[in-house]
């Protein structure tokens, strides 16, 4: 059985470019969450994905998009970076949305 | 939504004491996990504990669903514990919100 992957790990962006980071869930999950951590401070939701539909929205504005592909592995877009978009981003992956959660070990964004 | 408050926020042990760490959150919950994060970022499973006790070795985790709150006890604590130690819980909505966490250290 394989965990959740995320890449990149560390990526640098310039302000104003746009950014994809990708997440393979674990075997068997078809629920995908992501989740924004800045320094010193717990995990804050972005989103969930459920068989391919979004199925839960935080607060964060529209720039911060995603996908889910049919193998249930998924994408977080982010447009128009802004310096506070600087954080680790967590993919979770969950059997169905109401279990547990596993993590990645994360992409830590750097934007300058 | 849902509040998480986790106490106490940092700790200093030194190797082989005991520990308890608080979580008590402010609405009925589905899901309540704890998780330790390790110093690379990454959130590693301890327990999945919506209600009742769980142990795992020298932890173990205790949610009162009835009163709100969830304790995760570490025995004879290691220099390995160290880091970061976050509960989520997921209440009617389709996430979970963490606390702010509690920087564990044990000094060796």
């Amino acid at each position: 059985e394989t965990g959740v992957t995320q890449s990149p790990t560390h990526l640098i962006k310039t302000r104003g470019q746009q950014v994809t980071l990708r997440c393979s869930s674990q075997s068997g999950h078809n629920t995908v969450s992501w989740y924004q951590q800045a320094l010193g401070q717990g995990p804050q939701f972005i989103f969930q994905y459920y068989r391919e539909e979004e199925n839960g929205r935080g607060n964060f504005p529209p720039r911060f998009s995603g996908l889910q592909f049919p193998n249930y592995s998924s994408e977080l877009n982010v447009n128009a970076l802004e310096l506070d978009d600087s954080a680790l981003y967590l993919c979770a992956s969950t059997p169905t949305p109401d279990r547990a959660a596993f993590f990645g070990q994360g992409t830590r964004l750097t934007v300058v | 939504g849902i509040q998480v408050e986790q106490s106490p926020p940092d700790l200093i042990l030194q190797e082989g004491a005991n520990s308890t760490l608080r979580c008590n959150f402010s609405d009925s919950v589905n899901n309540l996990q704890w998780f330790h994060q390790n110093p690379w970022g990454q959130l590693i499973n301890l327990f999945y504990i919506p209600s009742g006790t769980k142990q795992n070795g020298r932890l173990s985790a205790t949610t009162v669903a009835t009163e709100r709150y969830s304790l995760l006890y570490i025995s004879s604590s290691q220099t390995t514990d160290s880091g970061v130690y976050f509960c989520a819980v997921e209440g009617s909505e389709r996430q979970l919100t963490f606390g702010s966490g509690t920087q564990l250290t044990v000094l060796p």
